[in-house]
């Protein structure tokens, strides 16, 4: 079945480190490929979305490519700030059930001042 | 001012009682999502209903039941709490059920004694 794995749970950084949160993601159809956000005490944001294979997306400083290649939609942003620290989620929605948006476990990160 | 807004914010209850979550979006969307996250931040989609129809029923128990008056209001009631419904119940929109991003509300966090 269609499935998003995020292996990372936790990452901590120093302000105006580099941040690369792992993803990848399975399915036998056509994802669109999805980044939440969520800060503390709301609910998730979308940070940026791609439909189109290799394409990039972009936001506030965080890229992330569709590589269809290694089925992978990883999440990297140059410098990270402190307002950063948030809950990042990976999620796909696939042409097989366009119905539901699949979430990967989340990854937490604390950025330190 | 559009938005999801989600009532209440907090809920404290005893297992066995009945408890019901409302949720309103304002954004003029035919689509509806409840969601579950657990204390590991994990993502569940429960129900999703587009113009007031049930789309997608993932399994939960059958004490949790989501009702729709109409497109702009999709509540969540449980009937008969258990420890384990000890959540934050997230509720979502979008414009369609099968394309587009997901705007999600606060959050209601549910702590069953």
């Amino acid at each position: 079945g269609d499935s998003v794995i995020q292996m990372q749970g936790q990452v901590t950084l120093s302000e105006n480190d580099f941040l690369f949160i792992n993803c990848t993601y399975s399915t036998t159809g056509y994802p669109t490929l999805f980044w939440y956000v969520q800060y503390s005490g709301e609910g998730p944001q979308l940070l940026l979305q791609v439909t189109t294979a290799n394409n990039k997306g972009s936001s506030r400083g965080f890229e992330a490519t569709y590589d269809k290649g290694t089925t992978s939609f990883h999440l990297q942003k140059t410098s990270v700030q402190e307002i950063d620290s948030a809950v990042y989620y990976c999620a796909m929605r696939s042409d097989t059930n366009a119905y539901k948006v699949i979430f990967g476990k989340g990854t937490h990160l604390h950025v330190l001042p | 001012e559009t938005a999801v807004f989600q009532t209440p914010n907090y809920h404290v209850t005893q297992v066995g009682n009945e408890v019901s979550f409302n949720c309103k979006q304002t954004l003029g969307h035919d689509t509806m999502y409840w969601y579950k996250q657990d204390s590991k931040k994990l993502l569940k989609i429960m129900f999703s209903y587009n113009n007031k129809q049930l789309i997608v029923n993932e399994t939960v128990p059958r004490r949790f039941s989501p009702q729709s008056s109409d497109k702009a209001h999709l509540n969540l009631r449980i009937k008969s709490v258990e420890p384990e419904d000890s959540a934050v119940y997230l509720c979502a929109s979008g414009r369609q059920i099968n394309q587009d991003t997901q705007y999600f509300g606060p959050g209601t966090r549910l702590l069953v004694l």
